[in-house]
């Protein structure tokens, strides 16, 4: 049974907090990527990953980092929490050649 | 950014009704997938496409890959009420894993 597994599902941060969002999959994929869903906005992309150490900004980057140190693990780093960063924030994997891509149950995140 | 073209954006349907909804894109893609989610959970995967042409059926959900490689579409007969979500199609190619903006889905008893 395929797994992308988020660390948490609900957060509360206060303002200016750094946060950490971490997901891990188990299907050795080389692609990994970071969404946030609004209402209205459907999925954005913030940040993706094609190999270990490698990113590539996505459409809203912006007050956004991310880490990928080892294969199974992308982790997304809000640098100084702010409050328009309140939103459900999903991590998928997916193989280089365009096979299945899965997600995680997601990461509600709410600033304070 | 890129997004996918995927219509209708809601559909309000009585229960035992057959749905259709499609996406069309710019660009080829290697796979096409379609996804439905739940409040307040992650997309779960329901099928995915790998060649053009392909139609793939998972329970009473069909879908096709387009000729093109730029569209494909879901149908789903004999709607039940535990079918009430959002549904998203998504192309997947080499880095790129692209969503239409999703279809949302009421069933009415």
């Amino acid at each position: 049974d395929v797994k992308v597994t988020q660390s948490s599902r609900y957060l509360v941060k206060r303002t200016g907090e750094k946060v950490f969002l971490e997901c891990v999959q188990d299907m050795d994929h080389e692609n990994m990527f970071w969404y946030r869903q609004d209402p209205g906005l459907g999925l954005r992309l913030i940040y993706f990953s094609y190999d270990v150490k490698m990113k590539e900004k996505g459409d809203i980057p912006e007050g956004y980092s991310v880490s990928r140190e080892k294969k199974e693990r992308f982790s997304l780093i809000l640098e100084s929490a702010s409050t328009n960063q309140t939103s459900m924030y999903l991590c998928a994997s997916g193989g280089s050649a365009g096979r299945e891509a899965f997600f995680g149950q997601g990461t509600r995140l709410t600033v304070v | 950014g890129q997004q996918l073209n995927q219509s209708p954006q809601s559909m309000f349907i009585q229960e035992g009704e057959d749905v259709s909804m499609n996406c069309t894109s710019s660009s080829i893609f290697n796979t096409w997938l379609w996804y439905k989610q739940d409040p307040g959970e992650g997309p779960v995967l329901l099928i995915a496409l790998y060649k053009a042409g392909e139609l793939t059926s998972n329970g009473r959900l069909t879908a096709q890959f387009g000729i093109t490689r730029k569209d494909s579409f879901l149908n789903i007969s004999a709607s039940i009420p535990s079918d009430v979500g959002i549904y998203f199609c998504a192309g997947h190619g080499y880095n790129k894993l692209i969503f239409g903006a999703g279809t949302r889905l009421a069933v009415h008893p």
